[in-house]
C-alpha cells in the first residue's frame, strides 16, 4: 500500500517568516511527486517533481525532491496571509495519486 | 464555465437514502477519479476510471458505486447513505498523454459537500 506522510500537520507563523513543509513517501513504481494548495475549495496544482535535486520555483515557493531518501520539501519564504492554506503532497505510483493528510499553514499578520 | 463541474455542490440527506453525485468535464481527459476528504485526513481515493469501459476500486470503495456514462461523465452513488459518509467529495480528471510530460496532474472540480443525518 502506498504511503505519504506529511509533517508538520499544522503550524502557525507570522508574516515574513519562512515555512518548510515535509513529505515522505513509500510507493511502488514511483513516477512523480506533486504539491497542491487548498484554500477551503478545490486543490490547485503547484509543482510536479520527477528528478532528484532539481529545485522547482514559483515566486516565493520552491520545492525539491530526494528520490534516494524518499522525501520532498516545500519552502515558502517571506510568508503572507494569502499563503494560509492546506498544502497537499501526492505521489503518483501505479497510475494513481496517493495523498498525504496535508500541512495546514496559518499565517498571522 | 469550469473545466470540471460537480453537481450538486451541497446536499443534505437522511440515513438510508440513495444519493448520486455527478461529474462532467470539458477537458477531454480520459481518466476520472472520485476522492473523499474528511477534516485532517487528506484525500482518499474512492473509485477511478481510465476510460469508459474501465472502473477500478480505490482505497475506500465500500458503500459506494460509480458509473462512467461517457468520456466526459463520471457519477458516484451512495446506495444507502449513512452518517459516516458525511464528507466533501471531489471529482478529478487527468490525462498523462497531454502536455508531453507523462505526468498525472489532476484537475479538480469544486467539490460536493454531502451531509447525511
Amino acid at each position: 500500500e502506498d504511503k505519504v506522510v506529511q509533517s508538520p500537520l499544522s503550524l502557525v507563523v507570522h508574516e515574513g517568516d519562512t515555512v518548510t513543509l515535509n513529505c515522505s513517501y513509500e510507493v511502488t513504481n514511483f513516477r512523480s511527486l506533486l504539491w497542491y494548495k487548498q484554500e477551503k475549495k478545490a486543490p490547485t496544482f503547484l509543482f510536479m517533481l520527477t528528478s532528484s535535486g532539481i529545485e522547482k520555483k514559483s515566486g516565493r515557493l520552491s520545492s525539491i525532491l530526494d528520490k534516494k531518501e524518499l522525501f520532498s520539501i516545500l519552502n515558502i519564504t517571506a510568508t503572507q496571509t494569502g499563503d494560509s492554506a492546506v498544502y497537499l503532497c501526492a505521489v503518483d505510483g501505479n497510475n494513481r495519486l496517493a495523498f498525504g493528510k496535508g500541512n495546514q499553514v496559518v499565517v498571522i499578520p | 464555465d469550469a473545466d470540471v463541474t460537480q453537481t450538486p455542490r451541497n446536499r443534505i440527506t437522511k440515513t438510508g437514502k440513495r444519493i448520486m453525485l455527478e461529474c462532467s468535464q470539458t477537458k477531454g481527459h480520459d481518466r476520472m477519479y472520485w476522492y473523499r476528504q474528511d477534516p485532517g485526513l487528506g484525500l482518499q481515493l474512492i473509485y477511478y476510471s481510465f476510460d469508459v469501459k474501465d472502473i477500478n476500486k480505490g482505497e475506500i470503495s465500500d458503500g459506494y458505486s460509480v458509473s462512467r456514462q461517457a468520456q466526459a461523465k463520471f457519477s458516484l452513488s451512495l446506495e444507502s447513505a449513512i452518517p459516516n459518509q458525511t464528507a466533501l467529495y471531489f471529482c478529478a480528471t487527468s490525462d498523462p498523454k497531454q502536455g508531453g510530460t507523462g505526468a498525472n496532474v489532476l484537475t479538480f472540480g469544486a467539490g460536493s459537500r454531502l451531509t447525511v443525518l
